[in-house]
């Protein structure tokens, strides 16, 4: 079954700190895409970073890096430098075709929060 | 450049009455996706289009959803009948290509229905 869980629906940062948030993921490819979206509370879904399963270093993106674990299937995201705009819901997602459709299957998310 | 847009932003309406989405994806990205998202459920892939090839509608949950796109452009999700399970954010995206590229999002439709 291709699923993403995701087992912290919350979690909490003080400012300027760092945390981790975490994901597993089930997939029988061997090449494939993953990714974390942000979603804050004006709704809009944006990606935070993205890693290709090829390749064996994480991927880096400012204040935002991912420990890829491709024999765990695991993909976490490490916020560093935690900033109040950090705060919102976070989605890890990868691609899949499904017969015609293509589509990415999600995680349920995790409510951050960031305590100045 | 201009992202992607939806319209209307909410939408309250009453079961059976139908209503129409519309989704307009960033210019030059031939794929597009319907999502929806409800309260503690995650998001739920409805339907996506690729270019103007007609679209695999098995996503869609019910027959009384039904989605199309004019030009390879516009979107529109229209539901029929709708229900009070019905109500949730609907949500847009497009992309350049296939699978690595990003999607990006529309600000999303919150229906509601009463």
């Amino acid at each position: 079954a291709q699923t993403v869980t995701q087992s912290q629906p919350e979690m909490s940062v003080q400012e300027a700190e760092t945390v981790t948030l975490s994901c597993t993921y089930d997939t029988s490819e061997s090449d494939y895409y993953l990714f974390w979206y942000k979603q804050p509370p004006s709704r809009q879904m944006i990606l935070v970073i993205r890693q290709e399963a090829y390749k064996q270093q994480n991927a880096t993106e400012n204040r935002f890096s991912v420990n890829f674990q491709k024999a765990a299937k695991s993909f976490s995201l490490k916020i560093s430098d935690s900033q109040l705009g950090d705060a919102a819901m976070y989605f890890c997602a990868y691609p899949v075709n499904a017969g015609n459709n293509r589509k990415l299957i999600w995680g349920l998310g995790t409510s951050l929060a960031v305590n100045p | 450049g201009a992202g992607v847009s939806q319209s209307p932003s909410n939408k309250v309406t009453e079961k059976g009455k139908d209503v129409e989405l519309r989704c307009d994806p960033i210019s030059g990205h031939t794929a597009l996706y319907w999502y929806r998202q409800s309260l503690g459920q995650g998001l739920e892939f409805l339907i996506y289009f690729q270019g103007n090839s007609a679209p695999d509608k098995s996503g869609l949950p019910s027959d009384r959803f039904s989605a199309e796109r004019t030009g390879g452009s516009v979107s529109t999700l229209t539901i029929q009948r709708t229900q009070q399970e019905d109500s949730a954010v609907y949500l847009c995206a497009s992309s350049l290509g296939w699978p690595g590229d990003t999607q990006y999002f529309g600000p999303g439709t919150r229906l509601t229905v009463l």
